[in-house]
């Protein structure tokens, strides 16, 4: 079983949906967990830290269930500019390096 | 603020061929990390570096793989001999820290092609 597992989509939606990934990780050490984003041909570049409280960040709002090994990402009114990639990422306590899911296809269409 | 910056953007070589990817981190940042992506494989951690010395190079396929950070201010990661399975995108990222947020800052990649 794969560290950090997500579903690789894509997930094709219309402008204004709502739409959410999960990510789930095997390690139940895992300390840190992440969003991170990638545009197509670009860089990944971080999108949003998970608490475990949950937290939000304007249309977005991350969700960490431990119990479950799973974090979660909503978005809310999607524009076309969030079409990307979306990688999970966990950090395990111990050595701390960050492990990368193989990440979500989000596509926004008109 | 540069950000990291990696060189070069694109390279086609040949089976056999020596590559050397080049990584300039941001100054002030203790860790540098090299990941390979691929569309099977997704993004794999390498090899990662704390004040220049290597710490974990576990993810290195195989000793045609070797990577350096002489200084705090450049890294290289080499192949050689090169093989058509080498073929992806190389990041690499820096670190100020790794516990906290420890935000990954990537360059923008070095995307091979073996021939």
């Amino acid at each position: 079983r794969k560290e950090v597992e997500q579903d690789p989509g894509p997930f094709n939606v219309p402008e204004g949906a709502t739409v959410a990934f999960n990510c789930t990780y095997s390690n139940s050490a895992s300390q840190s967990f992440f969003w991170y984003r990638q545009d197509c041909r670009k860089e990944p570049k971080l999108l949003m830290s998970v608490y475990s409280s949950g937290n939000e960040d304007g249309r977005f709002t991350a969700q960490l269930n431990r119990a479950s090994q799973y974090i979660s990402l909503l978005i809310r009114d999607s524009k076309l500019s969030d079409s990307a990639t979306y990688l999970c990422v966990v950090r395990s306590g111990g050595s701390y390096i960050p492990t990368f899911g193989r990440g979500t296809s989000l596509i926004v269409h008109p | 603020d540069a950000g990291v910056i990696q060189s070069p953007r694109h390279e086609v070589t040949e089976m056999g061929q020596e590559v050397t990817l080049r990584c300039k981190p941001i100054s002030g940042h203790d860790y540098l990390f090299w990941y390979r992506q691929t569309m099977m494989r997704g993004l794999e951690l390498l090899i990662y570096f704390n004040n220049n010395v290597p710490i974990d190079d576990s993810g290195m396929p195989e000793d045609r793989f070797s990577a350096k950070m002489p200084n705090a201010s450049f890294s290289t990661l080499k192949i050689q001999p090169s093989e058509p399975r080498d073929s992806a995108v190389y990041f690499c990222a820096s670190s100020l820290e790794l516990v906290g947020t420890g935000e990954l800052f990537f360059g923008e990649g070095s995307r091979l092609t073996v021939l």
